[in-house]
């Protein structure tokens, strides 16, 4: 039932590792987002994809990739980890340019120790 | 591009007060207006959505918001808060379009006093 789903909730990894965020929207919305959330609560865009298409690559670095292997799924990657890269992640996706707002995931806590 | 400000970072409020929570913004183009809310360890869910038309929006759980194009203003407001109302408000702009992606505030956090 759940519109936006992550997963892992949780993910907790040392420096230097590969980790990959899973997202996945069964509301039929033709794009997807990922945000980052800092300590401060601070909410910023990194990728949006349109049907699998990437259309906003913010400045992050190239260590994050996103997938899309369709337009359900929107999949983020991230090699070398480091410990700046703590933050909680959340999925996103829309419809019709976002005009009716976007639908959140209930977001990825990740902690690079 | 897009900014937007929310002016307080902290609002107390005793419960059964009235409450505003303020939002301004900058754009060169038209857009769309937005308030999140933030439960504890939890997503964001819409609480309600200015598109066009009258300038003031219901959303829900009672709270409601006022569009002002003059002052690029977009206040959130409820009559009458309750301890389950304490969580972090994010007011947020699209550009009618959908580019460049929904901006956020910086949060409020709404802290609610018994």
């Amino acid at each position: 039932d759940t519109a936006v789903s992550q997963t892992p909730k949780y993910l907790v990894t040392q420096m230097g590792n590969d980790k990959s965020i899973k997202c996945e929207q069964n509301l039929g919305h033709d794009t997807m987002y990922w945000y980052k959330q800092d300590s401060k609560k601070f909410l910023k865009i990194m990728f949006s994809y349109n049907n699998k298409e990437l259309i906003i690559n913010e400045t992050v670095p190239n260590r994050f990739s996103p997938k899309s292997p369709d337009k359900a799924h929107l999949n983020l990657h991230i090699n070398s980890l480091e410990l700046g890269d703590s933050a909680v992640y959340f999925c996103a996706s829309s419809q019709d340019a976002g005009r009716g707002g976007y639908t959140f995931g209930s977001g990825t806590r990740l902690t690079v120790v | 591009a897009q900014s937007v400000t929310q002016l307080d970072s902290q609002v107390p409020v005793f419960e059964e007060a009235p409450v505003e929570l303020r939002c301004n913004y900058s754009s060169s183009v038209s857009v769309y207006l937005f308030w999140y809310v933030q439960y504890p360890n939890q997503g964001l869910q819409l609480l309600l959505k200015y598109l066009s038309g009258s300038t003031l929006v219901k959303g829900i759980n009672g709270f409601e918001a006022e569009f002002n194009k003059s002052q690029t203003s977009f206040h959130l407001r409820k009559p009458s808060v309750h301890i389950s109302d304490t969580a972090e408000y994010f007011c947020a702009v699209i550009p009618k379009g959908g580019a460049d992606g929904l901006t956020f505030g910086k949060g409020t956090h709404l802290i609610i006093q018994p």
